[in-house]
């Protein structure tokens, strides 16, 4: 079975400073794919960063960025010049290319201005 | 290029009663799927359509609750008997492809509430 765990229920940062939020995974699989999904207050949910599994490299958009440890199935985000639009529940997803996303419980990060 | 388009965003709904959530895919994409969030709790995955045809509905209730994706006009999600256990968000999203390397794009989702 699939799952996904966000272990940090609530997270602060102050405005400009950075943050990372922690994902880890359970899969037998070899090939998939790992997302960072933001939903704010208007319940949008909005894809932030993908990751290929059989890439090394770490994925990066702008300020995010990702720490993917393969070995460890962990896949944080760091955002950096946390912006007080960064607000929001964060949520760390999974496929295998199936049919269907695994989803953690979420973070909420609230960014202090 | 209109995004995924779910309605209504709000429903109320008393116990008994039935609850339509309609998704507009985005445009060009074929595949649909439906997740339900409960307080608290990331989403989970019901049922994933494709045009006229159910492809997989492992996470779907096995009473009260359809789907489906006609021809023509948006998905449907239908709960028969509505308890208050249903009260959830439930979002559709969309893809271009059965694959699922790009993500979905999704809707802002239907708040039910089951009064």
């Amino acid at each position: 079975a699939q799952t996904v765990t966000q272990s940090q229920p609530e997270m602060s940062v102050q405005e400009a400073e950075t943050v990372t939020l922690s994902c880890t995974y359970d899969t037998s699989e070899n090939n998939y794919y790992l997302f960072w999904y933001k939903q704010p207050p208007s319940r949008q949910m909005i894809l932030v960063i993908r990751q290929e599994a059989y890439k090394q490299q770490n994925a990066t958009e702008n300020r995010f960025s990702v720490n993917f440890q393969k070995a460890a199935k962990s896949f944080s985000l760091k955002i950096s010049d946390s912006q007080l639009g960064d607000t929001a529940m964060y949520f760390c997803a999974f496929t295998n290319t199936g049919n269907q996303f695994y989803f953690g419980t979420g973070t909420s990060l609230t960014v202090i201005p | 290029n209109a995004g995924v388009m779910q309605n209504p965003r709000h429903l109320v709904r008393r116990r008994g009663q039935e609850a339509r959530l309609r998704c507009s895919p985005m445009k060009g994409h074929s595949h649909v799927y439906w997740y339900r969030q409960l307080p608290e709790e990331g989403l989970k995955f019901m049922v994933y359509l494709q045009k006229e045809n159910i492809i997989d509905e492992s996470g779907m209730p096995k009473e009260r609750f359809s789907a489906e994706f006609p021809k023509e006009g948006p998905s449907i999600l239908r709960i028969q008997q509505v308890v208050r256990g249903d009260s959830a968000a439930y979002f559709c999203a969309s893809s271009f492809e059965p694959r699922l390397r790009y993500g979905y794009t999704f809707g802002s989702g239907t708040r039910l509430t089951v009064v």
